[in-house]
């Protein structure tokens, strides 16, 4: 089936830094989502790409659709103790459907 | 902020038994959704419902599962006969149109044991 590869894996590191993640896949995507997720909660979204090269920032995160499409990644600046929590990139195909495959997620521990 | 709710938050069931887990998505959306995510792993789409009709469904969702909206708010998955291996996280996610963000419950936690 369709596999979105995220890296890394897991991140720790200090209050403060910088951090970067990324996703590919080997298939085109015409929108990519990003969530973060927190322990025994839902999903939620922190920014929603729509066309490729798209470079959208929300708040201290910023992310972009990758020109091949088949790309994504999500940087957060001045990272605080509460950006901790498994971070999914999703990608959409669009249609009617418009069903999301997810990423398989990068844990990110922040210490204050 | 409107939200998708799901009950229960955390449900038991012997292996066999019939379950229904139950969303109300957001109120004026139109796309309907269940993903599941086994521990630790990531988040899996089972199944799409668009105008009172299953649109897609990925090949977890067999026969022993279905999906239904009865009213004008609510949106449930049913699980028939319940395998230890359908222990998961089960999460319910809504959008208003085709191409807008989906927005995800915060999940019902099915064991079985």
């Amino acid at each position: 089936g369709q596999q979105l590869n995220q890296s890394p894996q897991s991140m720790f590191i200090q209050e403060g830094e910088d951090v970067s993640m990324n996703c590919t896949s080997s298939s085109i995507f015409n929108t990519w989502l990003w969530y973060k997720q927190d322990p025994g909660e839902g999903p939620v979204l922190l920014i929603a790409l729509y066309k490729a090269g798209e470079l959208t920032s929300n708040g201290r995160l910023t992310a972009q659709f990758g020109i091949t499409r088949k790309d994504s990644f999500l940087n957060i600046s001045a990272s605080i103790p509460s950006d901790v929590g498994i971070y999914f990139c999703a990608g959409g195909y669009g249609g009617a459907t418009n069903k999301l495959i997810f990423g398989t997620g990068t844990l990110l521990a922040v210490q204050p | 902020e409107p939200e998708v709710t799901q009950t229960p938050s955390h449900q038991v069931t012997q292996m066999g038994q019939e379950v229904i887990l139950r969303c109300v998505p957001i109120s004026n959306h139109l796309y309907f959704y269940w993903y599941r995510q086994i521990l630790g792993q990531k988040v899996e789409f089972l199944v799409s419902f668009y105008n009172n009709e299953i649109s897609e469904k990925s090949e977890i969702f067999d026969d022993q599962f279905s999906v239904e909206r009865p009213d004008g708010s609510n949106f449930t998955l049913k699980i028939r006969s319940t395998k230890l291996e359908d222990s998961a996280m089960y999460f319910c996610a809504s959008r208003g149109t085709a191409n807008s963000p989906l927005h995800f419950g915060n999940g019902t936690r099915l064991t079985v044991t």
